[in-house]
C-alpha cells in the first residue's frame, strides 16, 4: 500500500470560489479515492475513480485522474462554509484492504 | 443505511481501568477496521478483520486488544493504557477485502478517548 500526497497542505478560500488540492502517489494504481474530514471527526467518502477513468463527477466535485503523472486532483465548485474540513487522497494499489493516509490539505472556506 | 456507529462518543479512563470502544454496521459488510488518529495528525490503520479473522496487525501494542464477535460488530479492549494513548478512535468497515485494490470504507464518527 502507499499513501498520497496532498497538496496545497492548506488551502483558504471565500465561499462561491472554486477549491482545486492536488494528489500525487509513487506506484502503480487500481483506484483511488478521495475522504473529507470535518473537525476531527468522521471521514466520509467523496469519490472513487479507477485507474481506466481520467475524470468523475459527483455533484460539485469533480476528480480528475493521470495515471502517466501518476496524479489527481480534486475540484469543488462554488464552496460553501461546510466545505470546511481536512481532504484526504488514497491511492488504492493493495489486496489487503490498507489505507495509508497522508496529511491531507486543509480547507477553509470563509462566508 | 450506510451508518456505522461507535459507543461512546468520549470516554475518560485512568492507566489501570479496562474499557470497551464498540463499533456497530448493519450494511453486510465482511471486513472491518480499527484507526487511531491524534490530533492534528492523519488516521493510522491499527487491525483490519475480515470475514471476522484478524488480517492485519500493525504492531498494535498488545494492551490494545480487537475483537470482531460477529460480522456486525467490533470491539477494541483497552487494558493498562498510557496517557499517549488518548486519540480519537475510529471504526471504518467495507463491504469485502478486495482483491487488486481497496474498497470505499465507512467510518463511524469516532470515540474520543482521554487517559489520565
Amino acid at each position: 500500500s502507499q499513501q498520497g500526497e496532498e497538496d496545497p497542505q492548506a488551502l483558504s478560500i471565500q465561499e462561491g470560489e472554486n477549491a482545486t488540492m492536488n494528489c500525487s502517489y509513487k506506484t502503480s494504481i487500481n483506484n483511488l479515492q478521495w475522504y473529507r474530514q470535518n473537525s476531527g471527526r468522521g471521514l466520509v467518502h467523496l469519490i472513487l475513480i479507477r485507474s481506466n477513468e481520467r475524470e468523475k463527477h459527483s455533484g460539485r466535485l469533480r476528480v480528475t485522474l493521470d495515471t502517466s503523472k501518476k496524479s489527481s486532483s480534486l475540484l469543488i465548485t462554488a464552496s460553501r462554509a461546510a466545505d470546511t474540513a481536512s481532504y484526504f487522497c488514497l491511492p488504492g494499489s493493495s489486496n489487503t484492504g490498507k489505507l495509508i493516509f497522508g496529511q491531507g490539505t486543509t480547507l477553509q472556506v470563509k462566508p | 443505511d450506510t451508518e456505522v456507529t461507535q459507543t461512546p462518543k468520549h470516554l475518560v479512563m485512568g492507566m489501570t481501568n479496562k474499557k470497551s470502544l464498540k463499533c456497530e454496521q448493519h450494511m453486510g459488510h465482511r471486513a472491518m477496521y480499527w484507526y487511531k488518529q491524534k490530533a492534528k495528525k492523519p488516521p493510522e490503520l491499527m487491525f483490519v478483520y475480515s470475514y471476522e479473522k484478524l488480517s492485519i496487525n500493525e504492531s498494535v501494542p498488545s494492551r490494545f486488544s480487537p475483537e470482531c464477535p460477529n460480522s456486525s460488530l467490533l470491539n477494541l479492549h483497552l487494558h493498562a493504557l498510557q496517557p499517549e494513548d488518548s486519540a480519537l478512535y475510529l471504526c471504518a468497515s467495507s463491504q469485502d477485502v478486495p482483491a487488486g485494490g481497496t474498497d470505499t470504507q465507512y467510518f463511524g464518527p469516532g470515540t474520543r478517548l482521554t487517559v489520565l
